[in-house]
């Protein structure tokens, strides 16, 4: 089945850094989204992307439709604690499921 | 504040036992959506509908899980039997009318399922 590739597992980082993560596949998707996951709760849609080369933000978030329609990546910018949580790409080829990466755990050093 | 609600949050029980979940998706919502999270598996599909009706359920196991809605506004998922391997997290989602309810997904904070 369709399978997406979540990079990196966990990330450890300061407060005020920038991050990056992205979301790649062997197939090819016709949208992919961003979820953040908070502990004891469900995942919340951070960014919907529609079209391939498509660029959108959120406040400090950002994320792209890979041109080739098998990728994505999502930056935050300048991290504040709430920022932590577990980070889920999701795609969809329009066969009315989606399909979820493995996430990305972010964790915020003191 | 719209939110899709789930009760119960927190279920302990006894394999064999029949567990059900129930789930108030968003007013005026009709895709709903059946997850399982675990850490080995991550968010598993378990079922969806839309306008009640149950479009996929590949996701289940058939002979011990079933899904239904009853009526626009609760959404159920049973287990009977019950056994250990179903302890996980189950979602609930819900999403707004049109092609973009599939993708824009409002879930709700989740059953911990824990069977002995």
């Amino acid at each position: 089945g369709q399978q997406l590739n979540q990079s990196p597992q966990s990330m450890f980082i300061q407060e005020g850094e920038d991050v990056s993560m992205n979301c790649t596949s062997s197939s090819i998707f016709n949208t992919w989204l961003w979820y953040k996951q908070d502990p004891g709760e469900g995942p919340v849609l951070l960014i919907a992307l529609y079209k391939a080369g498509e660029l959108t933000s959120n406040g400090r978030l950002t994320a792209q439709f890979g041109i080739t329609r098998k990728d994505s990546f999502l930056n935050i910018s300048a991290s504040i604690p709430s920022d932590v949580g577990i980070y889920f790409c999701a795609a969809n080829f329009g066969n009315e499921k989606l399909t979820f990466g493995t996430g990305t755990r972010l964790t915020i050093i003191p | 504040d719209a939110r899709v609600t789930q009760t119960p949050r927190d279920k302990v029980t006894e394999m064999g036992q029949e567990v059900t979940m129930r789930c108030q998706p968003i007013l005026g919502h009709n895709t709903v959506f059946w997850y399982r999270q675990t850490m080995m598996q991550g968010l598993e599909l378990l079922a969806y509908f839309r306008n009640r009706a149950p479009l996929d359920d590949s996701g289940m196991p058939k002979d011990r899980f079933s899904a239904e809605m009853p009526d626009a506004t609760l959404a159920t998922l049973k287990i009977q039997p019950s056994e250990p391997r179903d302890s996980a997290v189950y979602f609930c989602a819900s999403g707004p009318n049109g092609d973009r309810g599939i993708n824009e997904q409002f879930f709700g904070p989740g059953t911990r399922l824990t069977v002995l």
